[in-house]
C-alpha cells in the first residue's frame, strides 16, 4: 500500500531565505510522486511529480524535488522564499500511469515572513 | 487559474438531508475525480469516472454516488449526510485518466 508522511505540519520562513518541506512515502511499487500547493480559496496546483526519467525534478515557480530512493524521501526546497509562496503544500503519491486515485498527505503550511 | 468550475460555492445542509454538488470540466478532458477534504487534512479520494463510467472508488459508504453526463459535467451525490460530512469537496479533470489533474476551487460543504 502506499502512503505519504509530511513531517512537519508548518514551516515558517523569512522572505529570500530558503524552504524546505519535508516528505517521506512508502510504496510497494515503483511510485509516482507529485507536489501540490493550495492557496486560499484556490484549486489545487500541481508543481512538480516524479515519473522516474531523472532524480531530480524541477516545477514551476522555482521549486523542485529530489526523489532519494535509500531514503524514501522526496523533499521539496526552494532556494528564496517569496511572499507569494504562502500556501498548504501537499505531497502526494500514486500508482505508476494509475491515478484513479491520487493519495495526499496531511498537507504542509508555509508562512513567509517580510 | 483553470478551467474546472464548481457550484455551489458554499452549501449549508441539516443531518439526514441530501446535497447534489457540481462539477465542469475543463474543455477537452473525459475524465473527472472527486476528493473530500476535511479540515487539516489533506483530500481523500471518493471516486473516479471516465466516459460515463464509474472507474475506481476510494472508501466512501454507498450514500456517496456520482454521475458523469455526455459532456463530462459530473454530479456527486450524498444521501442522509452526517455532521462528518462536512468537508471541503474537490473535483478534478483530465484527459484519458492522466496524471495531470486540474482542480476546481470546491465546494465548502457543512452540515449541522
Amino acid at each position: 500500500a502506499q502512503s505519504v508522511t509530511q513531517l512537519d505540519s508548518h514551516v515558517s520562513v523569512s522572505e529570500g531565505t530558503p524552504v524546505l518541506l519535508r516528505c517521506n512515502y512508502s510504496s510497494s511499487y515503483s511510485p509516482s510522486l507529485f507536489w501540490y500547493v493550495q492557496h486560499p480559496n484556490k484549486g489545487l496546483q500541481l508543481l512538480l511529480k516524479y515519473t522516474s526519467a531523472a532524480t531530480l525534478v524541477k516545477g514551476i515557480n522555482g521549486f523542485e524535488a529530489e526523489f532519494k530512493k535509500s531514503e524514501t524521501s522526496f523533499h521539496l526546497t526552494k532556494p528564496s522564499a517569496h511572499m507569494s509562496d504562502a500556501a498548504e503544500y501537499f505531497c502526494v503519491v500514486s500508482r505508476p500511469y494509475n491515478t484513479d486515485k491520487l493519495i495526499f498527505g496531511t498537507g504542509t503550511r508555509l508562512q513567509v515572513f517580510p | 487559474e483553470t478551467g474546472v468550475t464548481q457550484s455551489p460555492t458554499h452549501l449549508i445542509k441539516t443531518r439526514g438531508q441530501q446535497v447534489t454538488l457540481r462539477c465542469s470540466s475543463q474543455s477537452g478532458h473525459n475524465t473527472v475525480s472527486w476528493y473530500q477534504q476535511a479540515l487539516g487534512q489533506g483530500p481523500q479520494f471518493i471516486f473516479q469516472y471516465y466516459r460515463e463510467e464509474e472507474n475506481g472508488r476510494g472508501n466512501f459508504p454507498p450514500r456517496f454516488s456520482g454521475l458523469q453526463f455526455p459532456n463530462y459535467s459530473s454530479e456527486l451525490n450524498v444521501n442522509a449526510l452526517e455532521l462528518d460530512d462536512s468537508a471541503l469537496y474537490l473535483c478534478a479533470s483530465s484527459v484519458d485518466r492522466g496524471e495531470k489533474l486540474f482542480f476546481g476551487s470546491g465546494t465548502q460543504l457543512s452540515v449541522l
